[in-house]
């Protein structure tokens, strides 16, 4: 089945523990991103991935890193969690093939910061 | 600045009626469009797209969406709504790769369809 894989789907840290979201997808789709869905705000595109070892910053990349050693997987990474990055993440991947391909979406993760 | 705008957080429509949710964009350039649903504690599903052609695009669960360049809208219909139509709708913009070489997407801030029975 094709699917968007986000691990873990639920977490509850304290603030300042260095913390990793792992993304990984089974399409071989080149490009990958990462959202982070707040009430009343909509998503907002956190980064996002072209191809193996090229990431560019989306539009809240601030306390975020990511990295993109292979094609399938897309982990974000929080080095020193705070309180305002809690949020509902999401990762997406799609084929870079002609007519902009849609997005496939993960279900999400929850992450509280206390 | 590329901009998605939709001015309603909720809509609520009668099972059987027609239902429209609505959607504005700015942009330089063309506009590359995408309709996407949420349903509870899931991730986003596509329902339809415009990138060029018909004004009138049709997508996934009898959906369908209408572009309207003079008044830069992008509305996402149905005939006759169901309740398992009841959702978070989201419309989104892609940034013209080939113009600018990037992946950005620009989502707007969503509306709740319920649909009552």
């Amino acid at each position: 089945e094709a699917q968007v894989t986000q691990n873990p789907r639920y977490l509850i840290t304290v603030t300042g523990k260095k913390l990793t979201v792992t993304c990984s997808q089974n399409m071989n789709h080149e490009y990958m991103s990462w959202y982070r869905q707040d009430p009343g705000l909509g998503l907002r595109q956190i980064y996002y991935s072209m191809n193996v070892e090229v990431t560019d910053k989306g539009d809240v990349p601030e306390g975020y890193k990511v990295s993109r050693k292979e094609k399938r997987n897309f982990p974000l990474i929080l080095e020193s969690p705070s309180p305002n990055q809690t949020s509902l993440y999401f990762c997406a991947s799609s084929s870079a093939g002609t007519g902009f391909q849609p997005q496939h979406f993960g279900d999400g993760t929850r992450l509280s910061i206390l | 600045a590329q901009s998605v705008a939709q001015p309603e957080d909720q809509v609520n429509v009668a099972e059987g009626n027609p239902l429209t949710v609505k959607c504005t964009y700015s942009v330089s350039g063309n506009p590359y469009l995408f309709w996407y649903v949420q349903y509870p504690n899931r991730g986003l599903q596509f329902l339809l797209k415009y990138i060029t052609g018909d004004n009138l695009v049709k997508g996934s669960y009898g959906f369908e969406a209408e572009f309207n360049k003079s008044q830069t809208s992008f509305h996402l219909k149905k005939p006759s709504a169901l309740v398992s139509d009841s959702a978070l709708y989201f419309c989104a913009v892609r940034e013209n790769s080939f113009t600018s070489g990037t992946y950005k997407y620009i989502f707007g801030t969503g509306t709740r369809l319920k649909v009552l029975a």
